[in-house]
C-alpha cells in the first residue's frame, strides 16, 4: 500500500453536473499529480500542484480545476460534465518536484456521466 | 506533441515463456518508469530508470533504458499467472521541470496456466 487514499471510490453524476473528488497524499509527500484514465488507455496527465500551486498542466480544459490545501491533500473538481469524461481519476504523490521523483498512485475514483 | 509508443498492445503466454514488453519515445527523456496494474486496480510503481544503457533486475524482471535514452523494455523470465496485468512505461522529458508522466498505452499480459 502506497499510503495515498482517494474519495470516494466511485460516483455516479448526469452530463452538466460538477464533481469534486479527493486525493490524501502519502506521509512526507508535498506534491499531488493527477490524471485521468479512460478505459483500456494509459493514465493521461491532467496537472501536478506543488506547494499548493498548479505546476504543469496537460492538455485538459478549464473546465478542469484543482486546489492543493496546506496539508497537501488535494482536490480535483470538474464543471459542465460530459459523457467523455466517464473515466478514473487517479491521484499520484511524490516528495518534491523533480524530474526524477518516484509518484506514488492511489486506488482512484471510478466516475461514469450519464 | 511528445509521444511514448508500447507494444505489444496485447501479449498471451503459456506460464512458463517469457514476455517482453517495448517502450519508445519520440524524445529523449530524463527518465523513464515502469508500472504494473491489475485488473480493476491502479498503476503500482514496479522501478525507475535515469542513466543511458541502464539496466535494472527484479527477481525475473529486467528493464532497459536505451543508450540514446529515447527507448525501454521490460523483459520477465519464465512467466508466471501472478504476472498477469497491464504494463506501463511512463517518461519525462528532458526538458520537463514538472512531474508530468507520459504513460505509453500500456501491454496487457495474459498467462495461461
Amino acid at each position: 500500500e502506497t499510503g495515498v487514499t482517494q474519495s470516494p471510490t466511485h460516483l455516479i453524476k448526469t452530463r452538466g453536473q460538477q464533481v469534486t473528488l479527493r486525493c490524501s497524499s502519502q506521509s512526507g509527500h508535498n506534491t499531488v499529480s493527477w490524471y485521468q484514465q479512460a478505459l483500456g488507455q494509459g493514465p493521461q496527465f491532467i496537472f501536478q500542484y506543488y506547494r499548493e500551486e498548479e505546476n504543469g498542466r496537460g492538455n485538459f480544459p478549464p473546465r478542469f480545476s484543482g486546489l492543493q490545501f496546506p496539508n497537501y491533500s488535494s482536490e480535483l473538481n470538474v464543471n459542465a460534465l460530459e459523457l467523455d469524461d466517464s473515466a478514473l481519476y487517479l491521484c499520484a504523490s511524490s516528495l518534491y518536484r523533480s524530474s526524477t521523483d518516484t509518484q506514488y498512485f492511489g486506488p482512484g475514483t471510478r466516475l461514469t456521466v450519464l | 506533441g511528445q509521444q511514448v509508443m508500447q507494444i505489444p498492445q496485447y501479449q498471451h503466454v503459456q506460464e512458463g515463456e517469457d514476455f517482453t514488453t517495448y517502450c519508445n519515445s519520440s524524445t529523449t527523456l530524463s527518465n523513464i518508469q515502469w508500472y504494473k496494474q491489475r485488473p480493476g486496480g491502479h498503476p503500482v510503481f514496479l522501478i525507475q530508470l535515469v542513466k543511458s544503457g541502464e539496466v535494472k533486475k527484479q527477481k525475473r524482471l529486467t528493464f532497459q533504458f536505451g543508450e540514446a535514452k529515447k527507448n525501454s523494455s521490460l523483459h520477465i523470465t519464465a512467466t508466471q499467472t501472478t504476472d498477469v496485468g497491464t504494463y506501463f512505461c511512463a517518461g519525462r522529458k528532458s526538458s520537463s521541470n514538472t512531474g508530468k508522466l507520459i504513460f505509453g498505452q500500456g501491454t496487457t499480459l495474459q498467462v495461461k496456466p
